[in-house]
């Protein structure tokens, strides 16, 4: 299996413009969590889906953010309007329930800059 | 609510010595432990895990035992090499099923030659 597969790995915006992020988990995975990571407020849970279901969105830190999941192999966090204080590593993470004792694959991340 | 306080670092050490990074938890039930691994650059690994209380959960050298009665999952290895520098994060799944897992800050582990 390829893993946890997110795109783009790199980002560099301008502070006002929509980021979209991308988002591929593994195969048959029915959970998929997003992460935001900062050396102020280390590793934060944004979000997470269960049967591409929004469970609990209650890290989302404001209404620029939004994630969806229109199928079982893709989901997107979306930024709009970017600000300087969203530049983090976004990490998107899946997991199955009942098998691996909630063990969660980590994708590579996407590093966010907004300028 | 679920926490986990993990001992601040940076832990610097020289190859081949002796290494703790503790990690306590406070949580309801009887949750599942977690070490994960993030090396430079790269998204976070599963090192070990354990399930119940008294379980040694072990991988390449490293191991931690889930101790109920003093709340913790220290993580240990006997030798370290450069190659182990990283940030280690202590975690443990969260109460209400939903597969959520409540990470610590993490420790920031250099080894030097």
């Amino acid at each position: 299996d390829a893993g946890v597969i997110q795109s783009p790995r790199h980002e560099v915006t301008e502070m006002g413009q929509e980021v979209t992020l991308r988002c591929k988990p593994i195969s048959g995975h029915d959970y998929l969590f997003w992460y935001r990571q900062t050396m102020m407020r280390g590793l934060e849970l944004l979000i997470y889906f269960n049967n591409n279901v929004p469970i609990d969105d209650s890290g989302m830190p404001e209404d620029r953010f939004s994630a969806k999941m229109p199928n079982a192999s893709f989901s997107t966090l979306k930024i709009q309007p970017s600000e300087p204080r969203d530049s983090a590593v976004y990490f998107c993470a899946s997991s199955l329930v009942g098998q691996s004792q909630e063990t969660q694959y980590f994708g590579p991340g996407t590093r966010l800059l907004v300028l | 609510g679920d926490s986990v306080t993990q001992m601040e670092g940076p832990v610097t050490l020289s190859e081949e010595a002796f290494l703790t990074i503790n990690c306590t938890y406070t949580a309801t039930g009887y949750p599942s432990l977690f070490w994960y691994v993030q090396y430079p650059g790269e998204g976070l690994q599963l090192l070990l895990k354990a399930t119940k209380a008294d379980d040694k959960g072990s991988n390449k050298g490293f191991e931690a035992t889930y101790r109920k009665e003093t709340t913790s999952f220290h993580l240990e290895k006997g030798s370290v090499q450069v190659s182990d520098s990283a940030v280690y994060f202590c975690a443990l799944s969260g109460s209400g099923g939903y597969n959520k897992l409540i990470f610590g800050a993490g420790t920031r582990l250099a080894v030097h030659p």
